[in-house]
């Protein structure tokens, strides 16, 4: 179990551009969380996942936003057109999902400035 | 909706002392409870949880944690701080009519001084 590991762990970009990140969950884990956090404040859901399925969506996911979790494994969220606001910390979270214990771990983020 | 209210967002204790921070919880139905730990630059980690059955909840470094119904309330606390306590806390709610996202609150900043 090497925990859930996140990629890049910074990126720093120009507003306008593109960019994409990506989340390795824990192994057996079937659930995949997306949260974002700013300076100062609690982390906020964005999406999760159970298995390839996106089953739920933030109103804080805005049409720039968009995740895939293709085979169930890994996820990439990919923000298109950055601004400023985008700059956060993008938090990734998985679960062994079904039972009202399922448990969040997180990754150790990637920190996104854009310029 | 659920919401998570962290009393004191910054919160200085001496080593050795009390440590209590403050987390107070609105859900329509019995929630599942959760404190977390953030170092500077890293993500969370999970230092304790409530789901069902004893209220009072023992985490990791000596942290615990007690759910009280009637106070809606889950306040975290460790008997006497050490310096590598210091770092940012966070209450969370998962369930209780909110789905499998958790609702975190704004953390609280524990400081542990000499």
């Amino acid at each position: 179990d090497t925990g859930v590991s996140q990629n890049p762990r910074h990126k720093i970009t120009k507003r306008g551009q593109n960019v994409t990140f990506r989340c390795d969950p824990i192994s057996e884990h079937n659930r995949l969380y997306w949260y974002r956090q700013t300076l100062g404040q609690g982390p906020e859901f964005l999406t999760y996942f159970q298995n390839e399925a996106q089953l739920e969506k933030s109103r804080l996911l805005s049409d720039r936003f968009s995740a895939e979790r293709p085979k169930g494994s890994f996820s990439t969220l990919e923000i298109q057109r950055t601004e400023q606001g985008d700059s956060a910390m993008y938090l990734c979270a998985s679960s062994l999902g079904g039972g009202g214990t399922d448990t969040q771990y997180f990754g150790p983020g990637t920190r996104l400035t854009v310029l | 909706a659920q919401s998570v209210t962290q009393l004191g967002s910054h919160v200085s204790v001496s080593e050795g002392a009390l440590v209590l921070l403050r987390c107070n919880y609105s859900s329509s139905v019995p929630p599942y409870l959760f404190w977390y730990v953030q170092y500077p630059n890293q993500g969370l980690q999970l230092l304790l949880k409530y789901t069902t059955g004893a209220t009072l909840v023992k985490g990791i470094n000596g942290f615990e944690a007690e759910f009280k119904k009637s106070e809606t309330s889950f306040h975290l606390t460790k008997p006497s701080a050490h310096m590598s306590d210091a770092a940012e806390y966070f209450c969370a709610v998962r369930g209780g009519g909110g789905g499998n996202k958790l609702t975190f609150g704004t953390g609280t900043q524990l400081k542990v001084e000499l």
